[in-house]
């Protein structure tokens, strides 16, 4: 079936470095993605999203870049800060929006001091 | 603005009892999801509610699962007759609409002893 699915199981990287976590998809008719944290015990955190007719998107101390053509996602996050560490999903719909995401697994950040 | 509200936070059952999960959506919010996340993996979509309305449950077990989000109150996941594999984190989000981001709440933890 479709999947989503992430690279890199854990990321280390050194406080104030940038991190890039990836993510591959396979349904090619995926129009909706978006990145959420999640802290131990906590629900999931909305960070960023972008839709099919856009290839990069910024917010504060994030980017988020789609590739299409490989059908690949990445999230960018600027000086990374301890607050960071945290799980990062990627999830995709076909439905425009958030109603029924396909998550991934998730990537562990450690953000080390 | 108050966000999604899950309660209860933990919940603890015997096999064969039954479990209750509430959700009271953001508000303005009248589109209700619920997502269930075993240990170590990503959210899996269970089902898609509007008032008085199941929208898509096609992520929802076919025995002993139910849910519905009445027209008055909050939405409720039931579990009937748990089982240990039932033992996860339950998530609820909600939206305005159906192609909007959806914010997730602080999630209830089952576990089924």
């Amino acid at each position: 079936g479709e999947s989503v699915g992430l690279h890199l199981p854990t990321l280390s990287v050194q406080e104030g470095d940038n991190s890039i976590i990836n993510c591959a998809y396979s349904n090619s008719a995926s129009d909706y993605f978006i990145w959420y944290k999640q802290e131990s015990g906590k629900g999931p955190q909305f960070i960023i999203d972008i839709r099919s007719n856009m290839d990069k998107r910024q917010g504060q101390r994030v980017t988020v870049l789609l590739n299409k053509t490989v059908k690949h996602l990445s999230l960018q996050i600027a000086a990374t800060q301890p607050g960071d560490s945290a799980v990062y999903f990627c999830a995709e719909s076909t439905t425009g929006g958030g109603n029924k995401l396909t998550f991934g697994t998730g990537t562990q950040l450690k953000v080390e001091l | 603005n108050a966000g999604v509200m899950q309660n209860p936070r933990h919940l603890v059952r015997r096999r064969g009892q039954e479990a209750r999960l509430r959700c009271s959506p953001m508000k303005g919010h009248s589109h209700v999801y619920w997502y269930r996340q075993l240990p170590e993996e990503g959210l899996k979509f269970m089902v898609y509610l509007q008032k008085e309305n199941i929208i898509d449950e096609s992520g929802m077990p076919k025995e002993r699962f139910s849910a519905e989000f009445p027209k008055e109150g909050p939405s409720i996941l039931r579990i009937q007759q748990v089982v240990r594999g039932d033992s996860a984190a339950y998530f609820c989000a909600s939206s305005p609409t159906g192609a909007d981001t959806i914010y997730f709440g602080e999630g209830s933890w089952l576990t089924v002893v």
